[in-house]
């Protein structure tokens, strides 16, 4: 039940553009996005509920494929400070529900 | 608002022994939810509380436990310790946003058992 992430690692150049997929084989309810660095706690991102609209958080925005199971996150222009490990958390209720982590994407930002 | 805050951060045990580790989460936040981290298999949930209740448990051996008090700060127990119980684990409480929860992690606790 865990969610597949895709790609399992990814380097960009200051500026490029990167996209990660979730996806699951569970109906969801609603998907959460987090970053972490290295040596640090998971920093949530965004959440997108299941009928919810796009997010977006400065550059970084995120949609959610109700039909497919899937959500994928936006990064455009990157940033250095982007680099870290994207993961993605999904539900599928809004109460008592185990909450499922994706396998992570390794995002390198280099100049 | 003080972040999640998550009580010792390193700690070394022996095999056999138990643990109890502690977490405060943000002001007003209900929910406090438990993970096992570890390399091999990435994040894991072990169990959520909510208003003192465990309100979902993940697929973890009954080793692990926890409670939550009444002002919403939680305690983890694992007994009978093993090697394989080395791990990150992260403390997460939840506000509540509309119909959903955001969620915000503590520090962790760096758990090693020699």
């Amino acid at each position: 039940q865990q969610p597949v992430q895709s790609p399992q690692a990814v380097i960009l150049r200051e500026g490029e553009d990167a996209v990660i997929n979730c996806s699951s084989s569970k109906a969801l309810y609603s998907v959460h996005w987090y970053r972490q660095k290295h040596g640090e706690a998971p920093v949530f991102l965004m959440i997108l509920l299941k009928g919810g609209e796009q997010k977006g958080h400065e550059k970084i925005s995120a949609s959610f494929n109700e039909k497919k199971q899937q959500s994928s996150l936006y990064l455009t222009a990157s940033q250095l400070s982007y680099s870290g490990t994207y993961f993605c958390g999904t539900e599928t209720g809004n109460t008592g529900n185990q909450f499922y982590f994706g396998t992570g994407t390794s995002l390198t930002v280099i100049p | 608002k003080a972040g999640v805050t998550q009580t010792p951060r390193y700690l070394i045990k022996t095999r056999g022994q138990q643990v109890t580790l502690s977490c405060s989460p943000i002001s007003g936040h209900r929910s406090v939810s438990w993970y096992q981290q570890t390399p091999g298999q990435g994040l894991q949930f072990l169990f959520e509380y909510f208003s003192e209740t465990q309100r979902n448990k993940g697929n973890f051996p009954g080793r692990f436990s926890g409670r939550q008090f009444s002002n919403s700060r939680s305690e983890m127990n694992v007994s009978t310790l093993e090697l394989g119980d080395s791990a990150l684990y992260l403390c997460a409480s939840r506000s509540w946003t509309g119909d959903a929860y955001e969620q915000y992690f503590g520090p962790g606790t760096r758990l090693t058992v020699t």
